[in-house]
């Protein structure tokens, strides 16, 4: 079974721009959970979708958005880029339907701010 | 306080010896847990799930859960240098009615050959 992709893997942008990243979750999972990971902060959660519905949302400003599509892939988009949004920003999917199950991660995209 | 702590190291050990890797807790109500292992440069990868007090083991992992007392640790036994990673406890703490997955900010681990 395939595991879960992210594109792009790398991305360079620069401060006010704005980029989406794109995630596929394994075949049947449905829900889709990103994360952003810096050393000194450890993986942040940033939001998790469940059957186009987001369902949980972590302390991150609005300019974090995201969407889930009904073949449960998922985009997160970032607008207004700052330079401390540079980080490796991770995709996880799960089967579960509550939210806490076992989560499976992509490779994950790593995006610098300049 | 934290909802997950874990020192975040790193923890050295000899080749062959026996690494434990702790973390504590704030949500009392939680019910599963996991130990993700991420090498540098990779992403973390999901190594056990324990959800009942007591003992799991896997191989050479054992995962310790004590609910009581808000703690679960991960014992790697004969370590080799190939377990030279950072470990991430992660709890499933409820959030708004449903359930969402915090992680701890993660040990790292070397063996020393």
């Amino acid at each position: 079974k395939a595991g879960v992709t992210q594109t792009p893997r790398y991305l360079i942008k620069t401060r006010g721009q704005q980029v989406t990243l794109s995630c596929s979750p394994i075949s049947g999972h449905r829900s889709v959970s990103w994360y952003q990971q810096t050393p000194g902060q450890g993986l942040q959660f940033l939001f998790e979708y469940f059957s186009e519905t987001q369902r949980n949302k972590g302390n991150f400003p609005g300019r974090f958005s995201g969407r889930q599509f009904s073949n449960s892939r998922s985009e997160m988009n970032v607008s207004t880029l700052e330079l401390g949004d540079s980080a490796l920003y991770l995709c996880a999917s799960s089967r579960s339907g509550t939210g806490g199950g076992e989560q499976y991660f992509g490779p994950g995209t790593r995006l610098t701010v300049t | 306080q934290k909802e997950v702590e874990q020192n975040s190291g790193p923890l050295s050990v000899p080749e062959g010896a026996i690494a434990s890797l702790n973390c504590t807790y704030s949500d009392r109500g939680s019910q599963s847990f996991f130990w993700y292992r991420q090498y540098s440069g990779k992403s973390p990868e999901l190594i056990m799930s324990i959800y009942s007090n007591g003992d799991k083991e896997d191989g050479r992992f054992t995962a310790q859960l004590n609910k009581a007392s808000q703690y679960v640790s991960l014992l790697i036994r004969d370590s080799q240098p190939s377990d030279s990673a950072t470990y991430l406890c992660a709890v499933v703490m409820n959030s708004g009615g449903y359930q969402k997955v915090t992680f701890g900010i993660g040990t790292k681990l070397q063996v020393i050959p």
